[in-house]
């Protein structure tokens, strides 16, 4: 069954350093997107990516953050000068089409920012 | 703006029924989507409404009234492996992007 990939499933970081996060979505699926989720809290949407173009961002995905789909399959998520608040599971998912709400998500990436 | 709102928390035997509702304030909507997460785990989809109504997938069903902005995810026969947070999002934009509410975690007791 295909699935999506996220790698690293935990970092490590000093805060204020470059961190970039990858995940390989589902090969035919149109839609990508990235969320996080601070522990114990809900999943909160960052943006979403389609058409090789950012469609939509939060008021959290500010001028720290960058995404990038640089050939065809890998899809990244940067931060930039990372701070503590930035600690939290990120979550890439990617979704088939416009006429379904099955989101499937990758299992994960753990930052830990000290 | 967008928001959510589910009960925080839910208890129930196994065996039992439980029902998890969902309100909410959205613009751009196209549907209503269930997940379950597992502590330290990726949501898993669970169920999606886009039109009002019913829909059944073995011990899971779902429910939306658009006109009332109103869902509700059912279990059934519950199992102890049903403990995990439940969450309701919102489908809407033109990126079909989901809006997660707070999620209800349930507790499912022998």
């Amino acid at each position: 069954e295909p699935e999506v990939t996220q790698t690293p499933s935990h970092q490590v970081t000093q805060m204020g350093q470059e961190v970039i996060l990858r995940c390989v979505p589902i090969s035919n699926h149109l839609y990508f997107y990235w969320y996080r989720q601070i522990l114990g809290q809900k999943v909160e949407f960052l943006v979403s990516f389609y058409n090789n173009e950012i469609s939509e961002k939060s008021e959290i995905f500010d001028d720290q953050f960058s995404v990038e789909r640089p050939d065809g399959s890998n899809f990244t998520l940067k931060i930039r000068s990372t701070k503590l608040e930035d600690s939290a599971m990120y979550f890439c998912a990617s979704l088939r089409g416009s006429n379904t709400g099955e989101l499937f998500f990758g299992e994960g990436s753990r930052l830990t920012v000290l | 703006g967008q928001s959510l709102e589910q009960p925080s928390e839910v208890t129930a035997v196994e065996g039992a029924i439980v029902q998890i509702n969902c309100t909410y304030q959205t613009s751009g909507f196209y549907g209503l989507s269930w997940y379950q997460q597992h502590d330290g785990g990726a949501p898993t989809f669970l169920s999606y409404n886009a039109l009002d109504g019913l829909e059944e997938t073995g011990r899971f069903s779902s429910f939306l009234s658009r006109s009332d902005s109103y869902g509700y995810l059912l279990l059934q026969e519950l199992q102890m492996k049903d403990s995990a947070s439940y969450f309701c999002a919102v489908v809407s934009g033109s990126a079909r992007q989901l809006t997660f509410g707070s999620g209800t975690q349930l507790t499912v007791l022998p």
